[in-house]
Parts: structure tokens; sequence; C-alpha cells
């Protein structure tokens, strides 16, 4: 199995502040990276795939980069409704997560 | 508007048996692969189960292998699993979810909102 170690795993951001979420993946997987965001009692909402392409709905605050084994998420200006746990996914071969990341806001 | 709704949870002692259900709106339930992703008490995402969009492939992790069954009924645009020999370990929040299936990589771009499941004397 592909393991995925995120960092860090807890975040606290002000309002407006720049955050980064980084996953490492234990082999290479050729972008095929994905971010949920997961409220309290709330199943995960897809928030970018292919490790850049943003989800239909989802802010343009939220973006994706890297390749190889090295991905990160931006919020490009936190707000209220951003806090939550994410998550990485990779969708290379059988479906594998990070174990989360709890944003709040300071 | 996608809808995925989790049925058929609930309590039950170790070594029994449940069978979750999943109904699914607003897609054609028949184009798609579907998967079951589980979520223990405070803990992280696992997926667990992905079933073709035609029942010819079925895949399980290794944590559920043997003991959890995946199937469908496309005329009834239901997902199933199956859950024999429960352990206190499969105690969780069980999500199916639509498969999005982009660029040779698969992810979840619909989510249910969960049933839970407890294993415990």
């Amino acid at each position: 199995d592909i393991q995925m170690t995120q960092s860090p795993a807890s975040l606290s951001a002000s309002l407006g502040e720049t955050v980064s979420i980084e996953c490492l993946a234990s082999e290479g997987i050729s972008n095929s990276l994905a971010w949920y965001q997961q409220k309290p009692g709330k199943s995960p909402q897809l928030l970018i795939y292919g490790a850049s392409s943003l989800q239909d709905g989802v802010p343009s605050r939220f973006s994706g980069s890297g390749s190889g084994t090295q991905y990160s998420l931006k919020i490009s200006g936190m707000q209220p409704e951003d806090e939550g746990v994410y998550y990485c996914q990779q969708g290379y071969k059988y479906p594998t997560f990070g174990s989360g990341t709890k944003l709040e806001i300071k | 508007e996608v809808q995925l709704v989790e049925s058929g949870g609930g309590l039950v002692q170790p070594g029994s048996s449940l069978k979750l259900s999943c109904v699914a709106s607003g897609f054609t339930f028949s184009s798609y692969n579907m998967h079951w992703i589980r979520q223990a008490p405070k803990k992280g995402l696992e997926w667990i189960a992905l079933i073709y969009y035609d029942s010819s492939n079925k895949y399980y992790a290794d944590s559920v292998k043997g003991r959890f069954t995946i199937s469908r009924d496309n005329s009834k645009n239901t997902l199933y699993l199956e859950m024999n020999s429960l352990r206190s370990e499969d105690t969780a929040m069980y999500y199916c979810a639509k498969s999005a299936y982009r660029g040779y990589a698969d992810y979840f771009d619909y989510w249910g909102q969960g049933v839970m499941v407890t294993v415990s004397s």
C-alpha cells in the first residue's frame, strides 16, 4: 500500500492568513492526489483532484500543487468556514488517505 | 442533485453480521464505480471496498478482505456492504461514495451522510 504522511497534525491560523498543509507519498503517485475538507459531524467534501484541479464550486482561495511524492494544499486568506479537518488521498493505486490536519481559527 | 443515503447500521455483537445499503439518486448510478469508506471514532478515513459500475470487478482493503462483500443492484440504484464476522475494530461511521475517476486516478466526489456501526458486547 502507498502510505501518505500528512503534516502538520494541527494548525491554527488568523483570519486572512495563508496556510499550507503538506502530504508526502511513500512512492511516486504521478499527481494522483486529492484533498478533502471534513467539518464536524459531516462527510468529507472534495476540494482538489489531480493535485491542482479545483473541484466545481470550491472557492478559488484553495489551491493545490506538487509532483512526484510531495504535495501541498494552500488556503490563501483563511475564512471562518475553512475550519475543519483536511485529508489528502492518493488515487494512483488502491486509495489511501493521510492522517488529517485539524485547522482552527487562532 | 446527487444524493447518497446510507442505512442499516446499528449496535451488534462481535462475530455477528450486518448489511448496509446506500440508495443513490441524481446521477446515472449504473455508469459509475462506487466505494465504501469508513472512519473509526475520532480517527481518519479508511477506504475499504470498490465495485465497478457493472459489478465486473470488486476490490477490498486487506482489513476486510474475506469478511466483507460489496455488491450493487443497478435496477434499484442501490449499493450494499455485507459485513460478516464483525470485530470491535470495525466500529466506525461507514460512508458510501461515488467514484470520480479522472486521469487514471480515482477520487470521491460525492459522499453519503454516513451510517454508524458499533461492534460491542
